[in-house]
């Protein structure tokens, strides 16, 4: 089964710096799908950003980019120019290519001070 | 474009009651999913749907039932609630062609 780590349980940025939040997961598989979610106090799960395991690029939205190390299976999500409407739960997500079972981390917990 | 919508948005249910949380999807997608949040742990998958008329059990089916009822709509039935089935209840769908699931606003249910 698949598995995925979030190491980070609570994260901290001041206003305007930069934050990574870590993911890594555990498979077998060759191709994939892998996703990073935002959880507001709203409680609304927001797709930020995805990847395909078959693309070496990187996926960028915005102010939001992955570092994708395939062979280390590692998926890490960078927030440049944090703002305050940034603080939220993080989840990092996998699924299998044709697969409806997706998997998740334990979230990371991230506060944006101004 | 209502997006995923779920009933209701808050439940408080006494042990041994039965409810259904509805869910509901205006996209035109294929495959619905129903899943669990608590407290420390990321969303598991409950049951899906890949296509109306076709159920499947996930990660955490036990205590649970559900019902495509259409291909709009997917239901969640608890037909004898535990304390241990108190958590936020969401439910997502996801499109023939696409890999992203869109989640619904949540339902959070509460068993004493």
């Amino acid at each position: 089964a698949q598995t995925v780590t979030q190491s980070q349980p609570e994260m901290s940025v001041q206003e305007a710096e930069t934050v990574t939040l870590s993911c890594t997961y555990d498979t077998s598989e060759s191709n994939y799908y892998l996703f990073w979610y935002k959880q507001p106090p709203s409680r609304q799960m927001i797709l930020v950003i995805r990847q395909e395991a078959y693309k070496q690029q990187n996926a960028t939205e915005n102010r939001f980019s992955v570092n994708f190390q395939k062979a280390a299976k590692s998926f890490s999500l960078k927030i440049s120019d944090s703002q305050l409407g940034d603080t939220a739960m993080y989840f990092c997500a996998f699924m299998k290519q044709n697969n409806n079972d997706m998997r998740f981390g334990a979230g990371t917990r991230l506060t944006v001070k101004p | 474009n209502a997006g995923v919508t779920q009933t209701p948005k808050f439940q408080v249910l006494k042990t041994g009651q039965s409810m259904t949380l509805q869910c509901a999807q205006d996209m035109n997608h294929n495959s619905m999913y129903w899943y669990r949040q608590d407290p420390g742990m990321g969303l598991r998958l409950i049951y899906y749907s890949a296509s109306e008329g076709t159920t499947d059990k996930g990660e955490v089916p036990n205590g649970y039932n559900v019902s495509r009822l259409n291909k709009r709509e997917f239901s969640l039935r608890l037909e004898s609630a535990a304390p241990s089935q108190t958590s936020v209840y969401f439910c997502a769908s996801k499109g023939l062609a696409g890999d992203t699931q869109y989640f619904g606003p949540g339902t959070r249910l509460t068993v004493l």
